[in-house]
């Protein structure tokens, strides 16, 4: 079945800068890749998508690479804020050739965003 | 609000019980799928059902069971509880069920077994 490995699982930066999160996956059937924010005590909320056919989608400081022949794919925040500080997951679609919708999530990253 | 609703919000209960976790998907959704959520587990895919059927089953355990009414509300039963359940159960709904379809979270019922 697809596993999602996700780095760094801890991330600190100063307000302002960039903060990047790297995910891998090893199904290569896999052509839906989710990134979810979590802050402290809610539900995960879907931030940014990107489908296979695509290599790099953005959303305002939000941006999202992907490499299907590397089978990797990042999440890019720039000018980061205080209420970024959260924990950052990302997913990918598994089991391919039974078709479903259910994702597999990488183990998190905790994003902190100093003033 | 994602309009997924799941209760209750907070479930504590003693190791042997049974419980049960009830979600309500979006409006129009087919799809319901069930997470657990531990510490050091991340995100755990259970089950997933579309339209009251099973579609997708993840590493859910024997004493765990589901279902999918035909309002489309599910119920996560979980039975002979132990220590190791304590966990945050998450609901999210979809569409439709096959895979690129987004997923939209309930606020999840936190499980305290003590």
């Amino acid at each position: 079945g697809e596993n999602v490995e996700q780095h760094p699982s801890t991330l600190s930066v100063q307000e302002g800068d960039s903060a990047v999160i790297k995910c891998t996956y090893s199904d290569s059937a896999s052509n839906y890749f989710p990134w979810y924010k979590q802050e402290l005590g809610k539900r995960p909320q879907l931030i940014i998508d990107i489908r296979s056919n695509v290599g790099e989608k953005k959303d305002q400081r939000i941006a999202v690479t992907l490499n299907k022949t590397a089978k990797h794919f990042s999440l890019h925040i720039t000018e980061t804020q205080p209420e970024d500080s959260a924990v950052y997951f990302c997913a990918a679609t598994s089991d391919g050739s039974s078709n479903t919708g259910k994702l597999i999530f990488g183990q998190g990253t905790t994003l902190q965003v100093k003033p | 609000d994602s309009g997924v609703t799941q209760t209750p919000k907070h479930l504590i209960t003693a190791t042997g019980q049974r419980v049960t976790l009830r979600c309500s998907p979006r409006s129009g959704d087919l799809s319901v799928y069930w997470y657990q959520q531990s510490l050091d587990q991340g995100l755990q895919f259970l089950i997933q059902y579309y339209n009251g059927e099973e579609r997708a089953k993840g590493n859910i355990l024997e004493r765990f069971s589901a279902q999918q009414f035909p309002d489309l509300h599910s119920e996560l039963n979980l039975s002979s509880l132990e220590l190791g359940d304590s966990a945050l159960y998450f609901c999210a709904s979809s569409v439709s069920w096959g895979i690129g379809e987004k997923l939209f979270f309930g606020s999840g019922t936190q499980l305290s077994v003590l």
